[in-house]
């Protein structure tokens, strides 16, 4: 079945620091989302991407769906503490299919 | 967008017994998701249930141990039967919503089972 290859799996900066994450994949996907897990919750979507080659900004977030359809990364400018989290890449593999597919995650910690 | 009420919220069970998890959306909602979440883990789909149908599963996941009913079109139950400490993860409900301006979908705080 697909799967979306995320990376990285960890992430320990700097706060102030930018913050870059990606996911891939071997399969062409329609959407892209990226969510952010904090502890005993649920995952809140950030910013979804619907075309390929889309750009699309949410605040400090910056996400982009690749124009290959393979891939997506998102961005994250000058880093705050509310950041720390993990974040989570989902795509949804064919148009119709209302399920998704979501990647590894990547665990962001930051040092004050 | 919809907004998922989830619960427990957390349980800790004895192996050999089942535990049925609830989800109610505020509004109607066609498609409502279960995934499961195992420690440290992302997520995992387990079934799609449409209101009115028996539940679709995904492969690696059975009827028998994971029955999920769809009374009406705000409301799901997941059942983990049978219950073993393999089955300790955190059981997620989801459907079609969205936050500000993006559209995707949305997820229920979660149920973090632990089975001893």
């Amino acid at each position: 079945g697909q799967q979306l290859n995320q990376s990285p799996q960890s992430m320990f900066i700097q706060e102030g620091e930018d913050v870059s994450m990606n996911c891939t994949s071997s399969s062409i996907f329609n959407t892209w989302l990226w969510y952010k897990q904090d502890p005993g919750e649920g995952p809140v979507l950030l910013i979804a991407l619907y075309k390929a080659g889309e750009l699309t900004s949410n605040g400090r977030l910056t996400a982009q769906f690749g124009i290959t359809r393979k891939d997506s990364f998102l961005n994250i400018s000058a880093s705050i503490p509310s950041d720390v989290g993990i974040y989570f890449c989902a795509g949804q593999p064919f148009q119709g299919a209302q399920k998704l597919v979501f990647g590894q995650g990547t665990r962001l910690t930051i040092n004050p | 967008s919809a907004v998922i009420s989830q619960k427990p919220s957390r349980d800790i069970c004895q192996r050999g017994t089942s535990l049925t998890i609830q989800c109610q959306v505020d509004s109607q909602v066609t498609m409502m998701f279960w995934y499961r979440q195992q420690p440290g883990q992302s997520l995992t789909l387990i079934a799609t249930a449409n209101q009115g149908s028996e539940a679709t599963y995904e492969s690696g996941f059975v009827i028998d141990k994971f029955p999920i009913s769809r009374p009406n079109l705000t409301f799901s139950t997941l059942t983990v039967s049978n219950m073993s400490p393999e089955d300790s993860s955190i059981y997620l409900c989801s459907t079609e919503g969205g936050k500000g301006a993006f559209y995707g979908y949305t997820f229920g705080s979660g149920t973090r089972l632990t089975v001893v």
